[in-house]
């Protein structure tokens, strides 16, 4: 029930095209849903983040789009460039101990080809 | 603002060595700490998290430890390495309370031969 399942494991676009990563969960406590992006041999970094009583963010190039009853959430990357290229990550936590418990996906390599 | 240290960021070690890593943060005060492993290619693995000076959870049983001497360090370590310890360890912070995000340090590559 903790689990996060994401896909695609890879995806290749054309620079300009559209990422599309998809991530899906079961625990109805998750209350956070943060992407990260990592570079090769760098530590993952926050890119957006959305909380369930929304449907979609928005920064930049960037969007969550979140269906709460379907338990999906999904990253879309608008426009991608070559320099998006690395791998990302869906998380899904919850508030458990006196921390945020974070449950990864386990990832999407992601190659934006010019 | 915030900034978080790990050391160092590449270490070879021979099997049956010990280990100490250290993670430090700067910019903010009685944050929650926590280890990860990454193993190649795959996702992140919660080893340990920290609420405290002193109190350390750990979320899989294993061949490490973890230690917090102080409000902002966190460091992991082992008495003697496997080859199953080799992987790419990261440290993160995040505020306490909740929905707080938690973000990465650098990362240290370990290799144990």
């Amino acid at each position: 029930q903790q689990q996060v399942k994401q896909s695609p494991q890879s995806l290749i676009v054309q620079k300009g095209g559209i990422s599309i990563i998809n991530c899906a969960y079961e625990n109805t406590a998750f209350d956070y849903f943060p992407w990260y992006q990592q570079f090769p041999g760098k530590g993952p970094a926050l890119l957006i983040a959305i909380r369930p009583d929304v449907s979609e963010k928005k920064e930049g190039r960037f969007t969550i789009s979140f269906n709460k009853s379907a338990k999906q959430f999904s990253l879309h990357i608008m426009d991608s460039q070559p320099g998006d290229s690395a791998t990302y990550f869906c998380a899904a936590s919850s508030y458990t101990g006196g921390y945020q418990k974070v449950t990864f996906g386990t990832g999407t390599k992601l190659q934006v080809i010019p | 603002s915030q900034t978080i240290h790990q050391w160092p960021a590449t270490l070879v070690q021979p099997v049956g060595s010990p280990l100490s890593l250290e993670c430090t943060v700067e910019g903010t005060s009685n944050p929650n700490l926590y280890w990860y492993r990454q193993a190649a290619g795959r996702g992140l693995q919660l080893l340990f998290y920290s609420v405290g000076i002193g109190q350390i959870s750990s979320e899989v049983p294993q061949n490490l430890s973890a230690s917090r001497p102080q409000d902002r360090q966190f460091i992991l370590s082992s008495k003697k390495l496997l080859l199953s310890d080799s992987g790419f360890y990261l440290c993160a912070w995040s505020r306490q309370g909740i929905g707080e995000t938690q973000y990465f340090g650098p990362g240290t590559r370990l290799l144990v031969l």
